[in-house]
């Protein structure tokens, strides 16, 4: 079936520092989303991408849909240690009912060292 | 409004017993679901609704049942709880449109199987 990797799974940085993580799927996906799951917490909707080669802004995150809508990126530029956390990815998956289902990719951890 | 909300936040339950998981939503959203999180697994999808009187099963249904009588709720059972169902659950729910959308994730109930 359909996955997604993300890669990597852990990352530490300085604080002011930039950090990627990326997601990459073995089918086309129609859309992807991002999600950020700080510790403890519960996972909130960050974004979604439908165009291919599509860029969206949201401050200092930068979100990427690749051309071939295989694969995605996020990328936070400066970071501060408001971005601690985990970040998803999630494609779509149609379901037997005709409902588009959200399968998510591992995570990537991000620990920001002030 | 009140969201996504999840009872209980914490349960500590012995292998073979029973029990559910509460979930309710404000929103008026015609899709909800449950998702478990293991450490490095990411999210899985257990089970989904489209309204209510339709559910379907996800990518790891074995061991748990869900009904929807009304849109406002989606509760999920655990018939005969194993170690193996530690984990951590979340319910989400969205609006269903062809574009997929935002997903609101509830706060999480925390299970541990003795």
């Amino acid at each position: 079936g359909q996955q997604v990797m993300q890669i990597p799974q852990y990352q530490h940085v300085q604080e002011g520092e930039d950090f990627t993580t990326y997601c990459n799927s073995s089918t086309t996906l129609s859309n992807i989303q991002w999600y950020k799951q700080r510790p403890g917490g519960h996972p909130v909707f960050l974004i979604q991408l439908v165009k291919s080669g599509e860029v969206k802004k949201q401050k200092r995150l930068t979100f990427q849909f690749g051309e071939a809508k295989k694969n995605s990126s996020l990328h936070i530029t400066a970071t501060q240690t408001t971005d601690v956390g985990t970040y998803f990815c999630a494609g779509i998956r149609s379901g037997l009912t005709g409902a588009n289902n959200l399968f998510f990719g591992t995570g990537t951890r991000l620990t920001v060292i002030p | 409004n009140a969201g996504v909300t999840q009872t209980p936040k914490f349960q500590v339950l012995k292998t073979g017993q029973s029990m559910t998981l509460q979930c309710a939503q404000d929103m008026n959203h015609e899709y909800m679901s449950w998702y478990r999180q293991d450490p490095g697994m990411g999210l899985r999808l257990i089970h989904y609704s489209v309204g209510a009187g339709i559910t379907d099963q996800g990518e790891v249904p074995n061991g748990y049942n869900v009904s929807r009588s009304t849109t406002e709720d989606f509760p999920l059972r655990l018939l005969s709880a194993a170690p193996s169902q530690t984990s951590v659950y979340f319910c989400a729910s969205r609006k269903i449109r062809q574009d997929v959308g935002t997903q609101y994730f509830g706060p999480g109930t925390r299970l541990l199987v003795l």
